[in-house]
Formats: C-alpha cells, structure tokens, sequence
C-alpha cells in the first residue's frame, strides 16, 4: 500500500517568503509527526497531531512555525517569513496509534532552501 | 532532558567486518529504544526496537541489546554487506503517550566491496 507521502520534494525559497509543505499520511494513521532534519543533526521532533488535535507542539523553533491537520488526514506545516536557518530537510511520519507499540512510517522529506 | 546521543561517523568497513554503531542515552526512567535505518534516497524505517532493560531487538541480522546499567543500546551486525550502507538514527520513546521520538544525529555507514 502506499506510504507517507510529502510534497514538494524539493523547495527552494527566497529569505522572506512563506512556505507550505504537504504531508499525506498512511490511510488509517491516527498520529502524525513532523520533524526537521539539518544538515549535521539529528531528526529535530517539531510537532505531532492525534486525529486533529496538537497535543504537543514544543518543538516548533518559533511563531514563525505553524502546522495544522484537516480531516484526520492530511497536514501542512507552514513556515513564515522563511530565514536561511529554516534550510532543512522536513520529515513527516504517521503511525497506526500512539505509542511505542506502533511504529512511525517516514516519508522521504521535503528539502527546503532558503536563498 | 531527555536525550540520545551517537557515535560520529562515517564509518567506513569493508564487506564482511563486523560492525559495532554506539548509542547511549539519557532519560528519567526505563525508555523504549530504536534502532531507524535511512537507505539512499527512501525514508527512515524502523529496523529493531527494545522496549525493557535487557531485551535484544534484532532483524537483518542486525542486533542490539537494552542495557540499563550502562544506558547504551549499541548496534551490531557479524557481517556487513554492501546494501547495509546507510544512516543509521538510534532513537528514545519516553511519554509513551505521545509516542514522540527523541532522535541521535545519526551515524553514516559505508560498506565497501
């Protein structure tokens, strides 16, 4: 079946600009996940949804950073006002249920870059 | 807080050493632990888990074994292969409840033939 699918793969932004990136989860998935990865790091947790709800948002780095998530289903994380920091590889990942008995499914992540 | 953290890599072996990545952690309590696995171009995938002091995880012949005295979580493998290059992410889940991963930075494997 499919998996967790992002888009774009690739964004290449200006400093200043807004960006929007998709993350379509595994059909069935309750909870959702973003987390960023930067070149040098570890995978950064940003946010994670269950059903509709946010109930953890303590990674998102600042207000900038904003993600919501319609229908139980697909997500969107929305980056204002993009600064060059922002450069990063986002990873979406959904699983069945939360907890440690339901593994995350990965997407590939979308690239982004700020010029 | 909590936290994960990895030996640097890359690491470069030739095909057929053994292979050892190190983890160790740093957490309140007896975490769940993860071993996620990025091959070239795809997305992370889980590749074993161990969620109890002394517990072994293993799949593909890779094996790992909680270790609560030391708080480590190392990887190992007999024999590496050249398919078995990737990045390799030792992980934490603390609040079960959330079931929100607390990742290493991931340690670079290169098998050469």
């Amino acid at each position: 079946g499919a998996g967790v699918s992002q888009s774009p793969s690739n964004k290449v932004t200006e400093k200043g600009k807004d960006v929007e990136l998709r993350c379509d989860p595994i059909s069935g998935h309750t909870a959702l996940y973003w987390y960023r990865q930067s070149l040098g790091q570890g995978l950064e947790f940003l946010i994670y949804f269950q059903g509709n709800s946010a109930p953890d948002k303590s990674g998102l780095p600042s207000d900038r950073f904003s993600a919501e998530r319609t229908g139980g289903s697909v997500s969107t994380l929305t980056i204002q006002r993009t600064q060059q920091e922002d450069s990063a590889v986002y990873l979406c990942a959904s699983s069945l249920e939360q907890g440690y008995n339901s593994p995350l499914h990965f997407g590939n992540g979308t690239r982004l870059t700020v010029t | 807080g909590d936290s994960v953290t990895q030996m640097e890599g890359p690491v470069t072996l030739s095909e057929e050493a053994f292979l050892t990545i190190n983890c160790t952690y740093t957490a309140t309590g007896y975490p769940s632990l993860f071993w996620y696995v990025q091959y070239p171009g795809e997305g992370l995938q889980l590749l074993l888990k161990a969620t109890k002091a002394d517990d072994k995880g293993s799949n593909k012949g890779f094996e790992a074994t909680y270790r609560k005295e030391t708080t480590s979580f190392h990887l190992e493998k007999g024999s590496v292969q050249v398919s078995d290059s990737a990045v390799y992410f030792c992980a934490l889940l603390w609040a079960s409840n959330t079931g929100k991963l607390i990742f290493g930075q991931g340690t670079t494997l290169q098998v050469k033939p």
